[in-house]
């Protein structure tokens, strides 16, 4: 079944700095990917979800990047802020399947440098 | 507002002693999940369920069981619980394929 692998584990950059986030996929024919934001003690919430026709998407102080021919998923942060600071997740949706299942990559801690 | 409501938030259990997790949802979603959560592991998917009635095993589902009564509820049993099932559990609900999931604030378990 597909493997997702996301790195780095944990990240830290100052206020106003960007970073990224990466994950690689190994099904080709995946074609749903997602990034939650999980806060401390909460529950993941959808951050974007990116369909495999478009390889930039833009939210609020972040781009999803998709690269299909490397199998690669980027989120970068833009300007980091403190409400940046949580636990980020991919998340890539199990082709043909019926289930809707997601692979979740392990997570990467993004904090910032006081 | 549409929701993926947990209980308990949090519980303390002994070894070998019978855990409920529940799950309610009020988003009209036919699937439902359980996963849990370990530092290092990320996400891993226990049970699920297309529709009421009916379970299916995810990719960890030993030592768990689950139960799906109705479309709103979906719990999740530990019949014995052990040691190494100390997790957060978390459960969650999507509309159909190839989309995103709402999900609960999960529930910490400790068996102690």
């Amino acid at each position: 079944g597909e493997q997702v692998e996301q790195r780095p584990p944990h990240l830290s950059v100052r206020e106003g700095d960007s970073a990224v986030i990466i994950c690689t996929y190994t099904d080709p024919n995946s074609y749903y990917f997602f990034w939650y934001k999980q806060e401390p003690g909460a529950g993941l919430q959808l951050l974007m979800k990116v369909f495999s026709s478009t390889e930039i998407n833009e939210g609020q102080g972040f781009t999803v990047l998709l690269n299909k021919k490397d199998k690669q998923l980027s989120l970068n942060l833009t300007a980091a802020h403190p409400g940046d600071s949580a636990v980020y997740f991919c998340a890539v949706s199990e082709p043909g399947t019926g289930s809707n299942r997601l692979t979740f990559g392990k997570g990467t801690k993004f904090s910032l440098i006081p | 507002e549409a929701a993926v409501t947990q209980s308990p938030r949090s519980k303390v259990a002994v070894t070998g002693g019978k855990v409920t997790l529940s799950c309610h949802q009020t988003n009209n979603h036919d699937y439902m999940y359980w996963y849990r959560q370990d530092t290092g592991h990320g996400l891993r998917l226990i049970h699920y369920s297309y529709v009421a009635d009916s379970t299916e095993k995810g990719d960890i589902p030993d030592g768990y069981k689950a139960s799906r009564p109705s479309q709103e509820n979906f719990s999740l049993i530990l019949e014995l619980a052990s040691l190494s099932q100390t997790a957060v559990y978390f459960c969650a609900s999507s509309l159909r394929e190839n989309s995103d999931y709402t999900f609960g604030s999960g529930t910490r378990l400790l068996v102690i």
